[in-house]
């Protein structure tokens, strides 16, 4: 297995644009996770979903993070407007209905100048 | 609430040397506990995990951890470290499927 996917890795942007990160799970894994890491914050939960459905929103900053999982192979996360302040780098991780652990993707580093 | 606290931000180390990591937790209810670590400029990588049973845990690349639940602590050691143990370490519980990350531990090893 590719494991988890994300894109882009890298993305720079300036503040007021609309950025999307998206990632693809791991096949046959039921739930999907949004982190970002920050080095004052550390590893935060933005949200998670199970099958599909958003569960626990409840780490998303402000109305302008939303995220989408619109079938079991494809999530996005937006920001729009983005803001200096989102620069981090975010994590996708997904994990199966078996096993508590949780598979990592690689990140996507963003950047708002 | 549950919580989980890395006493240390930085541990140096000489290679070959033993290292111990250390990390308590709070919780109210059973907890299952992971160390996760991070290479630089990649994801995190589950290095072990205790869910329930024999209380010491031996992960990847050498490394063990010993659940205490008098202590509420999951250190994480390794006998003898070598240079591609450079990374950070991210202790963790679960609740509700959430994890729930220490503030990370940064291992340098110096040769």
């Amino acid at each position: 297995d590719a494991g988890v996917i994300q894109s882009p890795r890298h993305e720079v942007t300036e503040m007021g644009q609309e950025v999307t990160l998206r990632c693809k799970p791991i096949s046959g894994h039921n739930s999907l996770f949004w982190y970002r890491q920050t080095m004052m914050r550390g590893l935060e939960l933005l949200i998670y979903f199970n099958n599909n459905v958003p569960i626990d929103d409840s780490g998303m900053p402000e109305d302008r993070f939303s995220a989408k999982m619109p079938n079991a192979s494809f999530s996005t996360l937006k920001i729009q407007p983005s803001e200096p302040r989102d620069s981090a780098v975010y994590f996708c991780a997904s994990s199966s209905p078996r096993d508590y652990e949780q598979y990592f993707g690689p990140g996507t580093r963003l950047t708002v100048t | 609430a549950q919580s989980v606290t890395q006493l240390d931000s930085q541990v140096p180390v000489f290679e070959e040397a033993p290292v111990e990591l250390r990390c308590n937790y709070s919780s109210s209810v059973s907890v299952y506990l992971f160390w996760y670590v991070q290479y630089p400029n990649q994801g995190l990588q589950l290095l072990l995990k205790y869910l329930s049973g024999s209380t010491l845990v031996k992960g990847i690349n050498g490394f063990e951890a010993e659940f205490n639940k008098s202590q509420t602590s999951f250190h994480l050691r390794k006998p003898s470290v070598h240079i591609s143990d450079t990374a950070e370490y991210f202790c963790a519980l679960i609740l509700a499927q959430k994890l729930v990350f220490g503030q990370g531990t940064r291992l340098t090893i110096n040769p």
